[in-house]
């Protein structure tokens, strides 16, 4: 079945740090992938999406590409922020009408000022 | 800004117990998920929801599990009988019919003694 693989947490970084948490993907077809977070007592929140390969997902700073040859689709801010302080859920969606999203393990994500 | 809520924030039950956990999706969305977290592991999907029937379940959604929607604004997850292996975060979710973005509920911590 589908699935994702995401890197493993913790991750602690300086403010101003380059981010990368990586994310790999198994599906049949061509998935949507997704990028959520979760700032703490919150709910998750959609931060990216791409729909298509080669398609760039970016927001408030992050970016990921879905890379179909590789399957994978990383995400990657230039400079972080404490206020980026949070999980990082990765997630697919099958192509073939499935409606249901299917999750990474979740990184978290601490920047220290 | 429309969210979707979700009640309590935290349930504490014993085992064998009934519990009902709710949750009021954005108002002009027709399809309505419930996903689980248990504590360290993956986000997984239980059920979802559309046109007042079960669209997609699964294997974790046993006879134990029953969705309902009472009315125009509630969908609730109802667990007939907990075991200490339901302790877990609950998280709602709800969509448009032309959406590929699920927007989710802050969850609910179900703890099972």
């Amino acid at each position: 079945g589908d699935s994702v693989t995401q890197m493993e947490g913790p991750v602690t970084l300086s403010e101003e740090a380059f981010l990368t948490i990586n994310c790999t993907y198994t599906a049949t077809g061509y998935p949507s992938l997704f990028w959520y977070v979760q700032y703490p007592g919150e709910g998750l929140q959609l931060l990216l999406k791409a729909t298509k390969a080669d398609d760039k997902g970016s927001n408030k700073g992050f970016e990921a590409t879905y890379r179909k040859e590789t399957t994978s689709f990383h995400l990657e801010k230039g400079s972080v922020q404490v206020s980026d302080s949070a999980v990082y859920f990765c997630a697919l969606r099958a192509f073939f009408g499935n409606e249901k999203l299917t999750f990474g393990t979740g990184t978290r994500l601490t920047i220290i000022p | 800004e429309p969210e979707v809520t979700q009640t309590p924030s935290h349930q504490v039950t014993q085992m064998g117990q009934e519990v009902i956990l709710r949750c009021v999706p954005i108002s002009n969305h027709l399809y309505f998920y419930w996903y689980r977290q248990i504590l360290g592991q993956k986000v997984e999907f239980l059920v979802s929801f559309y046109n007042n029937e079960i669209s997609e379940k699964s294997e974790i959604f046993d006879d134990q599990f029953s969705v309902e929607r009472p009315d125009g604004s509630n969908f609730t997850l109802k667990i007939r009988s907990t075991k200490l292996e339901d302790s877990a975060m609950y998280f709602c979710a709800s969509s448009e019919p032309t959406s590929n973005e699920q927007f989710f509920g802050p969850g609910t911590r179900l703890t099972v003694l």
